[in-house]
Parts: structure tokens; C-alpha cells; sequence
């Protein structure tokens, strides 16, 4: 059973560019989330996928984010003019879904804005 | 609105110590799960342990033992003989119910180093 994978697993980009991030869950995981940590901190839900069905957004998701799940499989999260701020390690986790089911994460993408 | 905090932001000991990392929980639900994961410098979070608030039944897995109490809202990880690999940033994480997703709430982290 793979786990929880990201890619990239680093990015550079300059100020005001747009990038893309890929999640792939662990296979037959109806539930997909996003979250986003800075240094020191811990993670803080964006987002979240149920199959394909975003249900939940985040206050800190502004409207330069979005993220989808075709067909209920992988994930990508794009972030549009980025901004310094935007700098923070995006991490996806997945579980099979019902409550308190424990989340498994991915090695997370690490973003560096110029 | 629900919080986790762990108040201490890092601990040091030497190895072979015991070292308890403390977690003290808010939440309005009745009903919620603890978690407690792992983030070692590699940074993949790594889930240990799942604890519903109905479930009050202290645990201990190998060196790893957990103590949860509801009345003081306290969810308690102990480490006995610490050891090197243990070194790493540790996250308390409440759960609210199914209605919201079962979204993670983390406090803010206890990081650990074990000295040799």
C-alpha cells in the first residue's frame, strides 16, 4: 500500500508567477485535504475533497487558490500570483472518510517565493 | 472554535530520559478524536495514536504511553527511555465530528531533541 504522494516536492518560483502542486492519496481514500505550515507553526486546513466534491474551504484560502479532484483520484492545488507570503510547505493528506478516521500525509511541497 | 495548545515550544533531554510532552485541548463537541503525530526533520507528519473523547483509557505502545483526561480537557504523551530518533517536532491535533469533514485542528508543536 504506497502512501501519500506529492510532487514537486520543491519550488522556486518569482513573485507573481502561478504554480501548480500534485497530491496522489492513497489508493481507494475517498477523502483528500490540504494544508498549508510555516515555519514553526503547525499545518492549517485549506481544503478538503470528498471523491470529488470539494465540501470545505478555508478562510485562508483566498480567491488566487484553487483546487480540484477530478474524478475523485489526485489533487492539484494551483495558487495564482503568488506572493511572499504564499512562501509555507503544502501538505496532503488522505483517509478513507467517517469520523476520526487518522489522516495520512505526504511528504509535502515546499514553496519558496522570489 | 476549537484550539490545541502545547505550551511548550522545545524540550531537551538526554538519552535514556523520560520526557512528557503536554497538549490541553478546547472544543464544544461532545463528541472528537485526539491524534498525535510525528515530524521528524525529513518533514512526512506521522500519525501515532487516535483517541475519541469517549474513549478514556490510558494507552502504552512499546516506550510510547498516552494519558487522557476530559475533566482538565488534557491529552499527555509520554516517551520512557528516550532515545536519538526521537528527536523531532511533535503535534497534538483535534478532530471535530463528521459533520465538518473531520478536519485537523494542530497545535502549534513541541520540539524534542535527545542528546546523546
Amino acid at each position: 500500500d504506497t502512501g501519500v504522494s506529492q510532487d514537486p516536492r520543491h519550488k522556486i518560483t518569482k513573485r507573481g508567477q502561478n504554480v501548480t502542486f500534485r497530491c496522489d492519496p492513497i489508493s481507494e481514500h475517498n477523502r483528500l485535504y490540504w494544508y498549508r505550515q510555516t515555519l514553526g507553526q503547525g499545518p492549517e486546513f485549506l481544503t478538503y475533497f470528498q471523491n470529488e466534491a470539494q465540501l470545505e474551504k478555508s478562510r485562508l484560502l483566498s480567491d488566487r487558490f484553487s483546487a480540484e479532484r477530478p474524478k475523485g483520484s489526485f489533487s492539484t492545488l494551483e495558487i495564482q500570483r503568488t506572493e511572499q507570503g504564499d512562501s509555507a510547505m503544502y501538505l496532503c493528506a488522505s483517509n478513507p472518510g467517517g469520523g476520526g478516521q487518522p489522516q495520512h500525509f505526504g511528504d509535502g511541497t515546499r514553496l519558496s517565493i522570489l | 472554535a476549537q484550539k490545541v495548545t502545547q505550551a511548550q515550544t522545545e524540550i531537551s533531554v538526554v538519552e535514556k530520559e523520560d520526557v512528557t510532552l503536554d497538549c490541553v485541548y478546547e472544543t464544544r463537541d461532545t463528541t472528537y478524536y485526539l491524534f498525535w503525530y510525528k515530524q521528524p526533520p525529513s518533514g512526512e507528519l506521522v500519525f501515532l495514536i487516535r483517541r475519541n473523547s469517549f474513549d478514556e483509557q490510558n494507552e502504552i505502545s512499546g516506550r510510547y504511553s498516552w494519558n487522557f483526561q476530559k475533566s482538565t480537557s488534557s491529552f499527555n504523551f509520554t516517551i520512557t527511555a528516550s532515545q536519538v530518533v526521537d528527536s523531532a517536532v511533535y503535534f497534538c491535533a483535534l478532530s471535530d465530528t463528521e459533520t465538518s469533514g473531520s478536519r485537523l485542528t494542530f497545535g502549534e508543536g513541541t520540539q524534542l531533541t535527545v542528546n546523546p
